[in-house]
């Protein structure tokens, strides 16, 4: 089966903590990307990846941060600097350098105790 | 930054009747895409116009763009209970990158 898969469905950071969300694809796409949607709102861009170890800031960067040391994988974490991390977190991937459809994971969303 | 707006932000219509969302955008465009997302999951890639084809039917789905007025259409014909979601438009600006910028969508409801 091709797809893209995110864990964990749910996540929970305490105050001051990092979390590390996971993405893998296995659709042997050049490029992955990170957004966050808060409700009733659209996507909002964190970070890209247009090719493995290397990555670009979308609009909304501060406090996350994101390493592509594998093709199939870019992994999201969310800081303590990020002050509201409580949102849905959507990744998804597609063939680099061409206008083509993304295909998404189905989310994790993100809870603060 | 926005690109795209969808126009309703909801729309609430009985099973068999017809269902058409707007997309404006504000800068020229090398394809506009249009995607469904169910409550909670992960977004769907539905069908993508490119900035020199006017209309595009897929199934029950049926966009049109009209790159004068800079905005696009998709109209879900005999829409069934099923159909309720979110619907997103998603731009790329001509000679820019090739990131998608999202609208905030229209959210379809369909009664049985």
């Amino acid at each position: 089966d091709g797809g893209i898969t995110q864990s964990p469905k749910y996540l929970f950071r305490k105050e001051g903590q990092n979390v590390t969300l996971s993405c893998e694809q296995n659709l042997n796409h050049d490029a992955m990307y990170w957004y966050r949607q808060d409700p009733g709102q659209g996507l909002r861009l964190i970070y890209y990846s247009q090719i493995v170890n290397d990555f670009q800031k979308g609009d909304i960067a501060e406090g996350y941060s994101v390493s592509r040391e594998k093709k199939e994988s870019f992994p999201l974490t969310v800081t303590s600097a990020q002050k509201n991390p409580t949102a849905f977190y959507l990744c998804a991937s597609s063939i680099a350098n061409v206008q083509e459809t993304q295909y998404f994971g189905p989310g994790t969303r993100l809870l603060v105790l | 930054s926005q690109q795209g707006e969808e126009d309703p932000q909801a729309l609430s219509i009985q099973e068999g009747e017809n269902a058409t969302m707007n997309c404006s955008y504000k800068t020229s465009i090398n394809n506009l895409q249009w995607y469904r997302q169910n409550s909670g999951r992960g977004l769907v890639h539905l069908i993508l116009i490119r900035s020199n084809e006017r209309e595009k039917h897929s199934g029950r789905l049926r966009v049109t763009l009209d790159t004068s007025k800079k905005s696009s259409s998709l109209l879900i014909t005999a829409s069934r209970a099923a159909d309720t979601a979110s619907y997103f438009c998603a731009t790329d600006q001509s000679g820019g990158s090739y990131i998608p910028t999202f609208g905030r969508g229209t959210s379809l409801i369909v009664h049985p």
